[in-house]
């Protein structure tokens, strides 16, 4: 079952603005991780974090993980035409701190950004 | 970078007949390949873990004999839906994972595949 829920569902901002997109997960986690999807094409991963981290960055990108609200956020600053997509959130179960690979993914995040 | 292909991007077919498609890990050695399916305007569901040289591991509610997955080398694993109907039309999506850090990611970042259109009239 999806564990991952995602708000909001569907974000329209003006190039130059920040993005803020939410995640939420319901079990324990080894990692979660953000990735990008176009319409239409394959996944494109972003970032990951892992359970023992809070923050994390990566260009344009600004991730947080709060285990204690099972909750994640990505941030992405002075955005631009080219980051409309969608985007999911997909957590990687801690299985006896064993990750599997198998990931749970969120319902995810329409970004739109007007030029 | 680590690159995962499929093959074929789109296809079109009629009920009752069977679709293959391959993934293959094109720069790494996949010991892990996961299958995935996307309806329109959804997420992604797994629907089972394939490994190199044993049987895959299908999630629940997902029919084994229906859609038929061989992980024959470190680089190839293949999903066959059989008798293929309407309602498994779908985007079919393959990720590849390697224990080892590739491209100075983390080793467990899995890298996905472009993803396969299927339709079935």
């Amino acid at each position: 079952s999806q564990q991952g829920e995602e708000d909001p569902q569907a974000l329209s901002i003006q190039e130059g603005e920040n993005a803020t997109m939410n995640c939420s997960y319901k079990t324990s986690i080894n990692n979660l991780q953000w990735y990008r999807q176009n319409s239409g094409r394959g996944l494109v991963h972003l970032i990951l974090i892992r359970s023992n981290e809070r923050e994390k960055h990566s260009g344009r990108l600004r991730v947080t993980l709060d285990t204690s609200k099972k909750s994640s956020s990505l941030l992405i600053t002075a955005s631009r035409a080219a980051d409309t997509a969608s985007y999911f959130c997909a957590t990687d179960a801690n299985a006896g701190g064993t990750s599997y690979g198998k990931l749970t993914f969120g319902q995810g995040t329409i970004l739109t950004v007007h030029p | 970078g680590a690159v995962v292909s499929q093959h074929p991007s789109r296809v079109i077919c009629k009920s009752g007949t069977s679709v293959k498609i391959e993934c293959r890990s094109l720069d790494f050695q996949a010991t892990t390949m996961f299958w995935y399916r996307q309806f329109p305007k959804q997420s992604l569901m797994l629907m089972a873990t394939s490994n190199e040289g044993s049987k895959a591991t299908y999630e629940q509610g997902v029919e084994k004999d229906k859609f038929l997955i061989n992980h024959a080398s470190l680089t190839l694993s293949t999903l066959t839906v059989t008798s293929a109907h309407p309602e498994d039309s779908s985007f079919y999506i393959c990720s590849a994972r390697d224990g080892r850090a590739l491209a100075g990611g983390p080793r467990e970042t899995q890298y996905f595949g472009p993803g396969t259109r299927l339709l079935v009239l």
